[in-house]
């Protein structure tokens, strides 16, 4: 069974730096690329960020570039969404989410539960 | 303001057919593949149909999606109350990033 257990989140100020993990389990994680995908309150779905399964490559939203980093560790099937110089608008739950394929053939096999990120003073 | 386009929401009654649309550009559905998400209040996303018509393990064939141009669309046949939820597009762009639909809410009436 694919889990993707989510930890991070929580309150923090603006101009803060939080840093979001997801473990994963149940599949082979070296194979799979990785995506973090954001929700604001009341909102639609936002792609974040992506990282190759290799981890040689990763890209991101351009609200987001500069300030977030995505990486991984395959020796221990996680990975992590490093985020600074946060925003009252970056506001959101945070899903990872694996991805088969990049590329044209993209998608979100399966999603973690989310994590909530409060930006606030 | 989503990159891909589709309806706020939409509605229908139990047993009849829905379709919702969504609309890219030359550098998204044009050139790449369409996936389209379930997400009910308060649970994450699940997907639901992906590379334009193929489905996922243990989902309905009453799910049906097509992409044209640059414009996919959901089908949902034989409406059930269950399927009341929001449904997301989702499809790569030559950006190297991904873009989503606004979302559509489905109200089974």
């Amino acid at each position: 069974e694919v889990q993707l257990l989510q930890s991070g989140g929580g309150l923090v100020q603006p101009g803060g730096s939080m840093r979001l993990s997801c473990s994963a389990s149940g599949f082979a994680f070296s194979n799979y690329a990785m995506t973090w995908v954001r929700q604001a309150p009341g909102k639609g779905l936002e792609w974040v960020s992506i990282i190759t399964a290799s981890g040689l490559s990763t890209y991101s939203a351009d609200s987001v570039r500069g300030r977030f980093t995505i990486s991984r560790d395959n020796s221990k099937n996680t990975t992590h969404l490093q985020l600074n110089a946060l925003r009252v608008e970056d506001t959101a739950i945070y899903y990872c989410a694996t991805s088969p394929v990049t590329g044209s053939r993209y998608r979100n096999d399966f999603w973690g539960l989310g994590t909530l990120v409060t930006v606030s003073s | 303001q989503s990159v891909l386009t589709q309806p706020p929401s939409v509605s229908a009654a139990p047993g009849q057919k829905v379709t919702i649309s969504c609309s890219g550009s030359s550098s998204n559905i044009a050139k790449n593949y369409v996936s389209w998400y379930q997400q009910f209040p308060k649970t994450a996303p699940k997907l639901l149909i992906y590379e334009d018509s193929k489905r996922p393990p243990g989902i309905p064939d009453r799910f049906s999606g097509s992409r044209s141009g640059t414009s996919a669309a959901l089908d949902i046949t034989g409406l059930q109350t269950e399927d009341e939820a929001d449904y997301y597009c989702a499809s790569w762009d030559t950006s190297f990033s991904v873009r989503f639909g606004g979302g559509t809410k489905l109200t089974v009436l």
